[in-house]
């Protein structure tokens, strides 16, 4: 299947600091991919709707200003988590879907541990 | 509302066979997927259907009936590995997924 791969896998910073993740499609083009959130033992929550070439849409609840979304390219999304506290903690995930039957692909994840 | 059902937790035996199932109201239907997730990891893609029936790979199958919102997906012959979270997801009208909260199964020696 599509690969997509994730980097950080591991992130640790302090409370108030910005940090980046990548999402990247390594085999095919994603004009479209997913950021979701999953705390332990939980479902995940979906993000936000990255768009190559346009603003990302935001679920209900998501800052947009604090989760900065940008779709560089058409293998490419990052998101940025601004100004970062304890509670964003969690594991973030992203995804792009490929192929006809709009197969979502997931990348590994990204611990993020806030301090 | 849109909403997806699954049971939370299942255990089962190594060796056995499970069913997990899936019921489903969405606006609209393009698909409906089934995602393995071990504990720690980020999910992978088990199966796609969009018809009626049963779709077989290996020892996993998934079966959907649209008319019933149902689907359900069969795992034969446990092995300890299997043990993780089975998540149900439906492509709506929009193309959106909707994910169901996930089936945590357990499977004992």
């Amino acid at each position: 299947g599509a690969v997509v791969s994730q980097h950080p896998s591991w992130v640790i910073c302090k409370s108030g600091t910005s940090v980046k993740i990548e999402c990247r499609s390594l085999d095919f083009q994603a004009t479209t991919m997913f950021w979701y959130r999953q705390f332990p033992k939980q479902s995940l929550m979906l993000m936000a709707t990255s768009n190559e070439g346009s603003k990302a849409t935001y679920e209900q609840g998501v800052e947009k200003d604090k989760f900065l979304i940008n779709h560089a390219s058409l293998t490419l999304s990052t998101l940025t988590v601004t100004s970062a506290h304890p509670e964003d903690s969690s594991f973030y995930i992203c995804s792009a879907p490929s192929g006809r039957q709009e197969t979502q692909y997931f990348g590994p994840g990204t611990r993020l541990l806030v301090l | 509302g849109q909403n997806i059902d699954q049971p939370t937790e299942m255990t089962a035996t190594e060796g056995a066979i499970v069913q997990i199932n899936c019921t489903y109201q969405t606006s609209g239907f393009n698909g409906l997927f089934w995602y393995q997730q071990h504990a720690g990891e980020a999910p992978t893609f088990l199966s796609y259907n969009v018809l009626d029936g049963l779709e077989e790979k290996g020892r996993f199958s998934s079966f959907l009936s649209r008319s019933k919102g149902y689907s359900y997906l069969l795992l034969k012959e446990l092995q300890m590995k299997d043990s993780a979270s089975y998540l149900c997801a439906v492509l709506d009208s929009n193309y959106q997924l909707i994910w169901g909260a996930g089936t945590k199964l357990i499977i004992k020696p």
